[in-house]
């Protein structure tokens, strides 16, 4: 069972271009939240997302950022007109939630840098 | 949500046992403590959870005193390849169908020396 699968690993865009990252969840996760780490911090939550559903985009800047998990295919984070702080380690992680186990399982990250 | 504190970094020596603790005073009832790792570029692994009392599995322990105002990761005989930051987070697990967005620290920066 392969894990979380992030793309691209790298990614570099120069100011206000768009970057586009991807999360393929774990097979059978139907739960997709997305944060992002700048260096030397944790983790801050993005968004949380179902199929076709956005539940919980309160992490999310208003603009610019959007999310979605359609019915087939990855997970996408969508940045329009980068800008140099939106250079950080973009997390995806996928859960199974089924009673109370909702143990979060990340992937290897997509860094963004912008020029 | 229930703040927590831990120290910002750690050194030890391979073999040693490393003991971080994380002090959360504001935890409510029905909070969980959860600990995750995580390696540079890579995303955090789960390592540990509990609630009250002491939790052990095969790469840890954790430590919870009664009033449960802070909790201890115990990690046996530690080796070079922990070296990683330790993130203790508080939080309540949802009802069944519900979600948990993760709320990170800064962590702990462990360097284990040779």
């Amino acid at each position: 069972n392969a894990g979380v699968m992030q793309n691209p690993r790298h990614l570099v865009r120069r100011r206000g271009q768009e970057a586009r990252l991807r999360c393929s969840p774990m097979k059978g996760h139907s739960h997709v939240y997305w944060y992002r780490q700048l260096p030397e911090e944790g983790l801050k939550f993005m968004v949380y997302l179902q199929k076709e559903n956005i539940i919980d985009e309160s992490g999310m800047p208003k603009e610019r950022f959007s999310a979605e998990f359609p019915k087939e295919g990855p997970s996408i984070l969508r940045i329009q007109q980068v800008v140099r702080g939106d250079s950080a380690a973009y997390f995806c992680a996928s859960s199974l939630v089924r009673d109370n186990n909702n143990e979060q399982f990340f992937g290897p990250g997509t860094r963004l840098t912008v020029l | 949500l229930a703040k927590t504190t831990q120290p910002i970094s750690m050194d030890s020596y391979e073999g040693q046992e490393v003991n971080i603790t994380c002090s959360h005073n504001n935890i409510a009832t029905n909070d969980y403590i959860t600990w995750y790792q995580q390696f540079p570029s890579q995303g955090p692994r789960f390592i540990i959870q509990g609630y009250k009392t002491k939790v052990t599995n095969e790469v840890a322990s954790l430590f919870i005193p009664a009033d449960r105002k802070s909790s201890t990761l115990s990690l046996p005989r530690v080796s070079l390849s922990d070296t990683a930051v330790y993130y203790c987070l508080v939080g309540d697990l949802p009802v069944s169908g519900g979600y948990n967005k993760l709320i990170f620290g800064a962590g702990t920066r462990l360097a284990v020396h040779p």
